[in-house]
């Protein structure tokens, strides 16, 4: 079983900032299958990343991805304060099965 | 407007049993596989089941395999989650999530659904 790392836990930045988000994972992942999410308190998951690097739709372009085999990164040019929240990393694998990251929480410092 | 719209859900007892439901709308339901993910109070995602867009395959989290059974109906647009033997470790709340064929993602959430399973 693949597992995701995410780091920081916890990530404190100001509007404005450029927020990176850190997935490792244990065994290479297939950049096709590498997602990120991002949730708000009381509400599901959203899809942000697909492919690693496709946004996924109504996602503005101050998102973006990047990364291949073990390591992958979220990007968040300019911080807005919609953007605070936790985000997880995914991916899938055979037989089939999918992970989660831990998370990371995004926060307003 | 895709949509999913979930029922279901409440609080049950220790090896009790419980059923959710997820009524589909807005995309062609049949041409996607499904799947259950859920959330733990305070904790992270946790994948639990995935059904074909024919309903014939399923795979279940090692889990609750065992203990779920994932079915559809693709006359109604509506995917089943039947939980039996449920553990307290079953809390969470559970989001039907629709997939986005050919990258292993989730690209539809419902609005989840607290299940709470204790004495």
């Amino acid at each position: 079983e693949i597992v995701l790392t995410q780091s920081p836990g916890t990530l404190s930045l100001s509007p404005g900032e450029r927020a990176t988000l850190s997935c490792r994972a244990s065994q290479s992942v297939t950049s096709t299958y590498l997602a990120w999410y991002q949730q708000k308190v009381g509400q599901a998951p959203r899809l942000v990343i697909y492919g690693a690097s496709s946004r996924a739709t109504g996602i503005p372009d101050r998102f973006s991805g990047s990364g291949s085999g073990t390591d992958f990164t979220l990007t968040i040019s300019r911080l807005e304060p919609e953007d605070f929240a936790v985000y997880y990393c995914q991916q899938y694998g055979s037989s089939p099965r999918y992970s989660f990251g831990q998370g990371t929480k995004l926060e307003i410092k | 407007e895709v949509q999913l719209v979930q029922s279901g859900g409440g609080l049950v007892q220790p090896g009790g049993s419980l059923r959710l439901s997820c009524s589909a709308s807005g995309f062609t339901f049949t041409n996607y596989a499904m799947h259950w993910v859920r959330q733990a109070p305070g904790k992270g995602l946790e994948w639990v089941s995935i059904i074909s867009g024919d309903g014939v395959t399923t795979y279940y989290a090692d889990s609750v395999k065992g203990r779920i059974t994932f079915s559809r109906d693709n006359s109604k647009n509506t995917v089943f989650l039947q939980m039996t033997s449920l553990r307290v470790e079953d809390t969470a709340v559970y989001y039907c999530v629709k997939d986005l064929a050919g990258f292993g993602a989730f690209d539809i959430w419902g609005q989840g659904t607290m299940v709470s399973v204790s004495s």
